[in-house]
């Protein structure tokens, strides 16, 4: 079946480094995604890898795949206090179809 | 470029009723979904719409209904609702043919059964 694992916290000191972690089992997913959602907002659309790329880099973010393992990371360098909020693991097909979304993380920042 | 606008943003209704939730899509976008997120979940994907039909949907009971307009605006209609239903209502908007990643998520339509 189609399920999409993520752990609930992780709480990081500003200007460190944050790494969320998460694991997919639809291995015919072609695009995998990180969603970030602040307090009483929508989802919004961080970044996403295609299934036939190891490492996406945009900015302060890094995307790591390993599609053997189906496993997906999230670092974000840097860490600021804005960067607090819920961050959504994700994955779809190829097609304008349905996308599956962990539970997400929530990332709180320390000064 | 607007982008997804949903209404109304929050919604209080009693057990059994019925609810209807609108939303425009993003300009140049054909293709609408709907999601519903659980307080402390993930958005669960209730069903598509693409060119006024369904073209898609997830594990919701029938009560749950929607259609598409021809200028690609949405309703999601729930019927008979029940308290398990309040939640936050997500509508995302597509464009055929870019692919999940070219979807545009509104902020929300919070509803609570009472």
């Amino acid at each position: 079946g189609e399920d999409v694992e993520q752990s609930l916290f992780l709480s990081v000191r500003e200007g460190d480094s944050s790494v969320i972690n998460c694991t997919y089992t639809d291995s015919s997913s072609t695009y995998l995604y990180w969603y970030k959602q602040e307090p009483g907002a929508g989802l919004q659309l961080l970044t996403y890898i295609f299934s036939n790329m190891d490492m996406k880099q945009d900015q302060r973010l890094t995307v790591l795949l390993n599609k053997k393992d189906k496993h997906l990371s999230l670092r974000i360098a840097d860490t600021q206090t804005g960067d607090s909020a819920i961050y959504f693991c994700a994955e779809g097909g190829s097609s304008a179809s349905k996308i599956i979304f962990g539970s997400g993380t929530r990332l709180s920042i320390r000064p | 470029e607007t982008g997804v606008t949903q209404s109304p943003t929050h919604l209080i209704k009693t057990r059994g009723q019925q609810v209807t939730l609108r939303c425009s899509s993003q300009s140049g976008h054909n293709t609408v979904s709907w999601y519903q997120q659980a307080l402390g979940q993930g958005p669960q994907f209730i069903f598509q719409y693409y060119r006024e039909e369904e073209n898609g949907r997830g594990n919701f009971p029938p009560r749950f209904s929607g259609l598409q307009f021809p200028n690609y605006s949405s309703e999601l209609n729930v019927n008979a609702l029940e308290l398990d239903d309040s939640a936050l209502y997500l509508c995302a908007s597509s464009r055929t043919g870019t692919g999940n990643y070219g979807y545009t998520f509104g902020s929300g339509t919070r509803l609570t059964v009472v």
